[in-house]
């Protein structure tokens, strides 16, 4: 079955810690993104790729990096620069091709919590 | 800019109760429109989409109608079911691959 596989479901790490969060998919989707959602403010986007070895600051890119040396993959690493790191966060990926029209199709998760 | 605006509050309700959550959006030229559901801990599924004035989505008993006059893209759902509990995002699509978010409704359906 094509999906999007985000590991770990959840992810404990220490203040001033760097994470790495994985994204995969077997959609052959070119576009891959990045959303943080908190409680009560909806997804905001943080980095997306649109091909492999480009990417783009979403809205809220400060204290995360991302990588696409790989079509399949789009790994983030929230960084000991973000402020409030604890999020639930989404990996998402869509044909773009499609344009517009184009769905996301999400992964389920990753939950990260910094104490 | 693009954005969308969900009415405020969680959503509770009976099962077999009809269901609206109000959606409104601004955008500039001829965005694509969708609603996603979310279940617990688990991240967002497509529940329909519309692209252009007046065209209808529906799914397992979901519409919403593409009103380009309000600006409105509302869900309803006619006769809920306990199953039906969840997140409902609205979002558009402005043509850039750049979705942009409502901020989510709870719904939750009492037996």
């Amino acid at each position: 079955d094509g999906g999007i596989t985000q590991s770990p479901k959840y992810l404990f790490r220490k203040e001033g810690q760097n994470v790495t969060l994985s994204c995969e998919q077997n959609l052959n989707h070119d576009a891959m993104y990045w959303y943080r959602q908190d409680p009560g403010q909806g997804l905001r986007l943080i980095y997306y790729s649109q091909i492999v070895n480009d990417f783009q600051k979403g809205d809220i890119a400060e204290g995360y990096s991302v990588s696409r040396e790989k079509k399949e993959s789009f790994p983030l690493t929230v960084t000991s620069a973000q402020k409030n790191p604890t999020a639930f966060y989404l990996c998402a990926s869509s044909n773009r091709d499609r344009g517009a029209n184009s769905p996301l199709h999400f992964g389920n998760g990753t939950r990260l919590t910094v104490t | 800019g693009n954005s969308v605006t969900q009415m405020e509050g969680p959503v509770t309700l009976s099962e077999e109760a009809f269901l609206t959550i109000n959606c409104t959006y601004t955008a500039t030229g001829y965005p694509s429109l969708f609603w996603y559901v979310q279940y617990p801990g688990e991240g967002l599924q497509l529940l329909l989409k519309a692209t252009k004035a007046d065209d209808k989505g529906s799914n397992k008993g979901f519409e919403a109608t593409y009103r380009k006059e309000t600006t409105s893209f509302h869900l309803e759902k006619g006769s809920v079911q306990v199953s039906d509990s969840a997140v409902y995002f609205c979002a558009l699509s402005p043509g850039n691959n750049r979705l942009a978010f409502g901020k989510g409704n709870q719904v939750v359906v009492i037996p």
